[in-house]
């Protein structure tokens, strides 16, 4: 047992919707990334939010945003929904970046119809 | 860019000793190895950093050859409860941008 959850653990969103996957960090770790995990890959760094700030982020479109609260849980968003953004979705907490261990979630699975 | 894992896939019987290898194109700064179970989230493992330092975890033990771009994993007298997907994943300079590799899978039979 991490501590960290995520929540829901699936989704089935239609083609063009938004939809918001949250993400509650291990208690006192102040950094929560945010993959993309598609089925027999592995996780594609989406980004990273340290203190409440973006601190990194990948190759995702503007379309993938997120938000950090000060209680460090946080939320990813994605408009406009396309099917090729059916994936695992994990979120990993850490105390600090990414010199220290992450605790990931279980992940939300997201269907995109 | 990903870094390259290798094997893809391995099988072995328990006790038998495996090493993964995870290879960048790019200057390694520190290297995190994950292992994931089916449906289950990905486990920290260890993490070795640019001047040798590293975290170890059970009879798991890495190395990291920066000239090489290179890290290694080794598994030594397997266990059943060691299949599983590993993951390397490299972190850039900044240290706020993790790159995992594909994966390789391993699987233990008695």
């Amino acid at each position: 047992e991490t501590g960290v959850t995520q929540s829901p653990t699936h989704l089935i969103k239609t083609r063009g919707q938004q939809v918001t996957l949250r993400c509650s960090s291990q208690s006192g770790h102040n950094t929560v990334s945010w993959y993309q995990q598609a089925l027999g890959q592995g996780p594609q760094f989406i980004f990273q939010y340290y203190r409440e700030e973006e601190n990194g982020r990948g190759n995702f479109p503007p379309r993938f945003s997120g938000l950090q609260f000060p209680n460090y849980s946080s939320e990813l968003n994605v408009n406009a929904l396309e099917l090729d953004d059916s994936a695992l979705y994990l979120c990993a907490s850490s105390l600090g970046p990414l010199g220290t261990e992450a605790f990931f979630g279980q992940g939300t699975r997201l269907t995109v119809v | 860019q990903q870094p390259v894992q290798s094997p893809q896939a391995v099988i072995l019987r328990e006790g038998e000793d495996a090493v993964i290898n995870c290879s960048s194109s790019k200057a390694l700064y520190s290297v995190h190895w994950y292992r994931q179970k089916h449906g289950e989230a990905p486990v920290f493992l260890m993490i070795l950093l640019k001047g040798g330092e590293q975290k170890g975890h059970e009879k798991i033990s890495a190395s990291f050859n920066e000239k090489k771009q290179q890290s290694s994993l080794y598994l030594t007298a397997s266990q059943l409860s060691y299949s599983g997907t590993y993951f390397c994943g490299t972190a850039n300079n900044a240290g706020n941008m993790l790159t995992f590799g594909g994966g390789t899978r391993l699987m233990v039979k008695p």
